[in-house]
């Protein structure tokens, strides 16, 4: 079955540096995200991403956050200037249409120190 | 405020003990709502899509059903190999995808 692969497994940064998490959505889906879990909280919604532009982001998605689609494979989620608070487990989804099921990759867990 | 809790939050069963989790939840207009399992330092792993009230899903020892203000799943003999969270999601009005999570129920199946 396909899936949807996320790098790296583990990201471990210094508070105030750039991260960039990458991932490849499934091949024939249009409908990217963003999520992130802190440790024993919920799964939080991030942002969604259609035809190469934000669709939708949360609260939490504030200036620090941004999303881009470089080629036609890549997903990935840059945290400008990362944050004690940013620690937590990123995971990139994907949808062949909206309000279907969403394939979830195993997550990038990130470490800000 | 759309909203999804979940309930137990944990819940230890015997092998062959049938037992319910309940997901509850309130939302401006409901396009769906998903069952997905997750396991420990993994991503959320599909299992259901409900879509109105009085639909039900089954897959092998597990079934989904949906009323106009909760969800339950139904776990009939379980076994080890169950353990795992599960996780009650909706979308809402907006019809961009996104998922609203409840916390999830940990559920242990003891041999």
């Amino acid at each position: 079955e396909p899936e949807v692969t996320q790098t790296p497994s583990h990201q471990v940064t210094q508070m105030g540096q750039e991260v960039i998490l990458h991932c490849v959505p499934i091949s024939n889906h249009l409908y990217f995200y963003w999520y992130r879990q802190i440790l024993g909280q919920k799964v939080e919604f991030l942002v969604s991403f259609y035809n190469n532009e934000i669709s939708e982001k949360s609260e939490i998605f504030d200036d620090q956050f941004s999303v881009e689609r470089p080629d036609g494979s890549n997903f990935t989620l840059k945290i400008r200037s990362t944050k004690l608070e940013d620690s937590a487990m990123y995971f990139c989804a994907s949808s062949r249409v909206t309000n279907e099921k969403l394939f979830f990759g195993s997550g990038t867990q990130l470490s800000v120190l | 405020e759309d909203q999804v809790t979940q309930s137990p939050e944990a819940l230890r069963l015997q092998e062959g003990e049938s037992s319910s989790l309940n997901c509850s939840y309130t939302v401006s207009g409901l396009r769906g709502l998903f069952w997905y399992r997750q396991d420990p330092g993994k991503g959320p792993e599909f299992l259901f899509t409900l879509y109105s009230a009085g639909e039900e899903k089954e897959k092998e020892r597990l079934k989904a059903t949906l009323t106009k203000k909760e969800s339950f799943l139904h776990i009939t003999a379980p076994k080890p190999e169950d353990s795992a969270t599960y996780l009650c999601a909706i979308t809402p009005g907006s019809n961009t995808g996104k998922l609203i999570f409840g916390q999830g129920t940990t559920l242990q199946v003891k041999p």
